[in-house]
């Protein structure tokens, strides 16, 4: 596809579940971000990988948020044992490339987020 | 204090009215990003810009880098322009973005 496409679109935990959350990526990008958006607020910074490298994971809250992208394309967000407070909405983001600075080479493009409710 | 501040936090306007958000930051910049979120979460990249002023369609961004303040505008507005726009700004140390509260524009019809 042409954009950043994240699944599910919306998803309903009990709380003690574990979820998984897809984020597919712009083909060739090498960058791929997660940010969690809880209600009424911006986006926070969770996680970054360079191809399948995670190489800033500061963002994710506890031990039961787990990201993997193993092939350096598909990305997985895993929460463990869901609790209340971690409904939002999870972004994902893709660019050509991370580094800082300004460059079209790093403008990240956004998927359409998976909403997360635990009840 | 935020490091990057959005002003104003709600906007309401009629159709055809001339739109400015504004956005004021603190800390040492490479970029900055201006981006729309609808109701459902999706977010849209409106602009990059680190200098300057950039235009598409109905859209101006600006930039002053001496003032690290940048405006967005919306000429002509109309009712599907109803949406949150987001400043937000790539630190110059890292490839992290730092992301304004978010102004709610809503146009009437």
């Amino acid at each position: 596809g042409a954009g950043v496409s994240q699944s599910p679109r919306y998803k309903v935990a009990k709380r003690g579940q574990d979820v998984a959350l897809r984020c597919d990526p712009i083909s060739g990008h090498v960058s791929l971000f997660w940010y969690q958006q809880a209600l009424g607020q911006g986006p926070e910074f969770l996680t970054y990988f360079q191809n399948e490298a995670q190489l800033d994971k500061s963002g994710l809250p506890s031990d039961r948020f787990f990201a993997e992208r193993p092939e350096g394309s598909v990305s997985t967000l895993k929460i463990q044992r869901t609790q209340q407070e971690d409904s939002a909405v999870y972004l994902c983001a893709s660019s050509l490339d991370g580094l800082a600075g300004a460059s079209s080479y790093n403008e990240q493009f956004f998927g359409p987020g998976t909403r997360l409710t635990v009840l | 204090k935020n490091e990057v501040e959005q002003s104003p936090q709600n906007l309401t306007a009629q159709e055809g009215e001339f739109i400015t958000i504004n956005c004021s930051y603190s800390v040492g910049i490479s970029a900055l990003h201006w981006l729309q979120q609808h109701p459902g979460g999706g977010i849209v990249s409106l602009f990059m810009l680190s200098s300057g002023k950039k235009k598409h369609g109905r859209l101006i961004a600006t930039i002053n880098i001496q003032e690290k303040h940048s405006s967005l505008h919306i000429t002509a507005s109309h009712p599907r322009d109803s949406a949150v726009y987001i400043c937000a700004v790539e630190s110059d140390s890292n490839y992290q973005l730092i992301w304004g509260a978010g102004t709610k524009l809503i146009i009437k019809p």
